[in-house]
């Protein structure tokens, strides 16, 4: 079957460095994505990878290994704004995205 | 602002109740989604419009009924819910259903089903 696998919370400091894992299984693959959802709000788009590396924007990078399974969301410099839901999504290869359950960060001062 | 409008943002109804759900997208995109979110779930994706045409059911019980006049709006009518319904309904679109991976989600209409 397919499946995504994140974890369910994570706390971290105001100003330090977080690292949201995410492992996927899918019938074929056509890129892994990031989103952000604030409690309350939409989720928005926050990245995509199709091929092996690292992609950054900003103070949000993301990595994807394809022979793995796993890509990762990094987030720097922490603020208290980045405290919000990640989900994860893969692609298959009828362009169906599979998501995640989502990762709740928590950011503490 | 994501470019999604969906109304009302909040919804509560009885069982027996018939309402409808409206979303409305000002980016010319040409596919859109009504996703289901439960607490700690991951998105459950319900149907999708390519170009008004529906191109995914995904095994949706019939009391959900959704309706796209054309690309820009996108109707989901409910009827005889069940509690178990009870969830934020997601409506999302894309400029194709290839960008599928590049939503933009509106806010979402938070149902309850008493």
């Amino acid at each position: 079957g397919q499946n995504i696998d994140q974890p369910t919370e994570m706390t971290a400091t105001e100003g330090a460095i977080v690292q949201i894992n995410c492992t996927y299984q899918t019938s074929g693959f056509n890129g892994l994505f990031w989103y952000q959802q604030h409690a309350g709000e939409a989720p928005t788009f926050l990245s995509y990878n199709v091929l092996d590396g690292l992609e950054e924007k900003g103070r949000f990078s993301s990595f994807l290994s394809r022979s793995k399974g796993y890509s990762y969301l990094l987030l720097k410099e922490l603020q208290m704004k980045d405290s919000a839901s990640y989900l994860c999504a893969a692609m298959d290869s009828n362009y169906q995205l599979i998501w995640g359950a989502g990762t709740k960060l928590i950011i503490k001062p | 602002e994501t470019g999604v409008t969906q109304t009302p943002r909040h919804l509560v109804m009885g069982m027996t109740n018939k309402k409808s759900l409206k979303c409305e997208q000002h980016l010319g995109h040409n596919a859109m989604y009504w996703y289901k979110q439960s607490a700690k779930k991951p998105l459950e994706l319900m149907f999708v419009y390519n170009f008004k045409e529906q191109t995914e059911n995904n095994s949706v019980p019939s009391r959900f009924s959704p309706e796209c006049p054309n690309s820009s709006h996108l109707f989901l009518h409910l009827h005889t819910l069940q509690p178990e319904d009870s969830a934020l309904y997601l409506c999302a679109s894309s400029q194709g259903e290839l960008e599928a991976g590049e939503l933009f989600f509106g806010e979402g209409s938070r149902l309850t089903v008493l």
